[in-house]
């Protein structure tokens, strides 16, 4: 079975500086996703960012980005010039490929709380 | 075009009572999903559904749980009995039909937040 594994249940940052959050999984599938989630206090989950697993390119979006490093299965976050509304629980996931069984299923990793001071 | 709607927001419930939580899938999915996220923990699978159909119950437990999606009207999820162990954010996704060779993700509602007192 899928493990998605996020070591850090809380980080902060100041204002306009960079974080890092980590996540890494175990899988034995070679094609897959994987995808941070946002939950703000409010509880929506907001998708952030997603990789699929055969593109070698760290995929980026605005101020976030990916350190994809699929033969060490992880998937760190890089939130550049953080910003207050950041500040949300941050969720890993995972999700098998197109051909694999049970590919409509997530597994999330526990989380991390990310504040950042102003 | 509205998101996904999961209601009630809140539910609260005291032990032994039932609790139904209700989701609506946006407009023109088909496929509804439900997860529940325990306090300090990631969002578990529960079951995946089709209009009328059950595709996947996996991860419900085997009792008291139940869950469907009828052909008119929201997809349910109903705990019967409702215990302390049940209180958690239960959330609904739904998706249109083929996404799974995409490489998105859910769409997914605000959340129930079920406390049993």
């Amino acid at each position: 079975a899928q493990t998605v594994t996020q070591s850090q249940p809380e980080m902060s940052v100041q204002e306009a500086e960079t974080v890092t959050l980590s996540c890494t999984y175990d899988t034995s599938e070679s094609d897959y996703y994987l995808f941070w989630y946002k939950q703000p206090p409010s509880r929506q989950m907001i998708l952030v960012i997603r990789q699929e697993a055969y593109k070698q390119q760290n995929a980026t979006e605005n101020r976030f980005s990916v350190n994809f490093q699929k033969a060490a299965k992880s998937f760190s976050l890089k939130i550049s010039d953080s910003q207050l509304g950041d500040a949300a629980m941050y969720f890993c996931a995972y999700r098998r490929g197109a051909w694999g069984g049970s590919n409509y299923k997530l597994t999330f990793g526990k989380g991390t709380l990310l504040t950042v001071n102003p | 075009n509205a998101g996904v709607m999961q209601n009630p927001r809140h539910l609260v419930r005291r032990r032994g009572q039932e609790a139904r939580l209700r989701c609506s899938p946006m407009k023109g999915h088909s496929h509804v999903y439900w997860y529940r996220q325990l306090p300090e923990e990631g969002l578990k699978f529960m079951v995946y559904l089709q209009k009328e159909n059950i595709i996947d119950e996996s991860g419900m437990p085997k009792e008291r749980f139940s869950a469907e999606f009828p052909k008119e009207g929201p997809s349910i999820l109903r705990i019967q009995q409702v215990v302390r162990g049940d209180s958690a954010a239960y959330f609904c996704a739904s998706s249109v039909p083929g996404w799974l060779h995409t490489p998105y993700g859910y769409t997914f509602g605000s959340g129930t937040r079920l406390t049993v007192v």
